[in-house]
């Protein structure tokens, strides 16, 4: 199972919107609606931003939205903060009951 | 509420075998989809395996069957991580993590993590 595809760096200013793309195969993100993306600070474990694709757990800010078409999900983050610089990762369930997440993007506040 | 405390850092030759374990509290392990997941100095996430509540079966990487093992001890509410035949590529913090909140699929609760040096 390969991992995602995902821009190595997204960068923005402060208050623009950025969008992260993260590319499957028919096999993965193109089967399910089980796509989630993670957001990671140096030194820390992983938060789960978004779910199901679109979906954000209790306690996450609504500049975070996710979508899906195709093969290929995406999350954007509006109104960007310079605490928004970190990796970020998304990963989906696959048709061989597995997960594989994405390469990682790494998001920079100008 | 879940919580997941991991065992300490360990440093391992070539060759040898680690066990991580992961003691759950806040809520009975047996109910739980356990996954691990593990990242290597400045490399990204990887997803290694996790107990698959909806198939009840334990689901591994395929990069890593035969290698590794993800057992349970419910007697004492805790999750192991068994890799065997370490490689220095397997140098990486070692993480277990789990759905409290969310659907099995997902992870919104997780360990700090434990280094594994080879």
């Amino acid at each position: 199972q390969s991992a995602l595809t995902q821009p190595a760096s997204v960068s923005g200013s402060p208050g623009q919107s950025i969008t992260i793309s993260c590319t499957g195969t028919s096999s993965d993100v193109g089967s399910y609606d089980y796509v989630s993306w993670y957001q990671v600070l140096p030194g820390k474990a992983p938060q789960l931003l978004i779910y199901d694709v679109s979906t954000r757990p209790s306690g996450i800010s609504s500049r975070f939205s996710g979508s899906k078409s195709g093969n290929t999900a995406s999350l954007t983050i509006s109104g960007l903060l310079p605490e928004d610089e970190a990796d970020y990762y998304c990963t989906s369930y696959t048709t061989t009951n597995t997960h594989v997440f994405g390469i990682g993007t790494k998001v920079t506040v100008l | 509420q879940v919580q997941l405390v991991q065992s300490g850092a360990e440093v391992k030759k070539p060759g040898a075998s680690v066990k991580v374990s992961c003691n759950v509290s806040g809520h009975p392990l047996s109910e739980l989809s356990m996954h691990w997941v593990r990242q290597a100095p400045g490399k990204g996430l990887e997803w290694m395996g996790n107990f698959d509540l909806e198939e009840d079966q334990r689901v591994y990487a395929q990069r890593f069957e035969g290698r590794l093992s993800m057992t349970e001890a419910p007697s004492a509410n805790t999750a192991y991580l068994e890799l065997r035949r370490l490689r220095s590529e397997d140098t990486a913090v070692y993480y277990c993590a789990t759905g409290e909140f969310v659907p099995g699929y997902y992870m919104d609760v997780w360990g700090k993590g434990t280094t594994v040096i080879v």
